[in-house]
């Protein structure tokens, strides 16, 4: 069965240090990937997804990065985070070709200080 | 620009009312899903509309896809406590999957 695997759950990070969150997936193979921002009590705000890897699409310009080094994995980057990053960030995939269901991973909420 | 609007943002409701949830667009989808979220978790997939004129039961949830396929709309019967949650509806859009801003469901008892 396909699982989708979001590290961490929490993080307290100061503004201006790095970040890396990972996101893979296991059961299913060349999936579309996708990172989201949600305020709270919010929808999702889309900023990355990955149609294959090394091939990545930009949402909304914004101080993050994303990469997709192996089919299953998606990572979401920042050189120097500020304070407006904070948020509960979620990975998700979908099938390709199969009505876009999107399966979640449990979602990272992110405070930068 | 938002390309899935959905209304309204925040319902609060006494068990055993009925309720119904929005989601417009300007733009013609494929497909839209209805996802519920709770607090600190990712949302879960209630149901896919395909299509235009569909209606889906879930229970007591009734979903439908409007006949041009730019809009939906969730009908929930007798809420319940347990209903409380963020709805959301989505749909792609190309390879993107973008979401509505969310309804606030607040049941209480």
């Amino acid at each position: 069965s396909q699982t989708i695997h979001q590290w961490p759950a929490t993080l307290v990070q100061p503004v201006g240090s790095p970040l890396s969150l990972e996101c893979t997936v296991e059961g299913t193979s060349n999936p579309n990937l996708y990172w989201y921002r949600q305020a709270a009590g919010r929808g999702l705000q889309l900023l990355f997804y990955s149609v294959g890897i090394g091939q990545i699409s930009s949402e909304v310009p914004q101080n993050l990065s994303a990469s997709r080094p192996q089919d299953r994995q998606f990572i979401l980057s920042s050189k120097k985070l500020l304070l407006s990053d904070s948020g509960f960030y979620l990975c998700a995939w979908v099938e390709k070709n199969h009505n876009t269901e999107a399966f979640f991973g449990q979602g990272t909420r992110l405070t930068v200080v | 620009t938002q390309l899935l609007e959905q209304s309204p943002q925040f319902l609060s409701i006494q068990e055993g009312e009925n309720l119904t949830v929005y989601c417009n667009s300007s733009s013609v989808f494929s497909s839209l899903q209805w996802y519920r979220q709770e607090p600190g978790e990712g949302p879960v997939l209630l149901v896919t509309v395909v299509t235009g004129g569909e209606v889906k039961k879930l229970k007591r949830l009734t979903f439908q896809f409007g006949d041009a396929r730019k809009d939906s709309s969730l009908h929930i019967t007798a809420a319940q406590p347990g209903d409380t949650g963020l709805y959301l509806c989505a749909g792609a859009y190309g390879n993107k999957l973008v979401f509505g801003a969310g309804t606030i469901l607040r049941v209480k008892s």
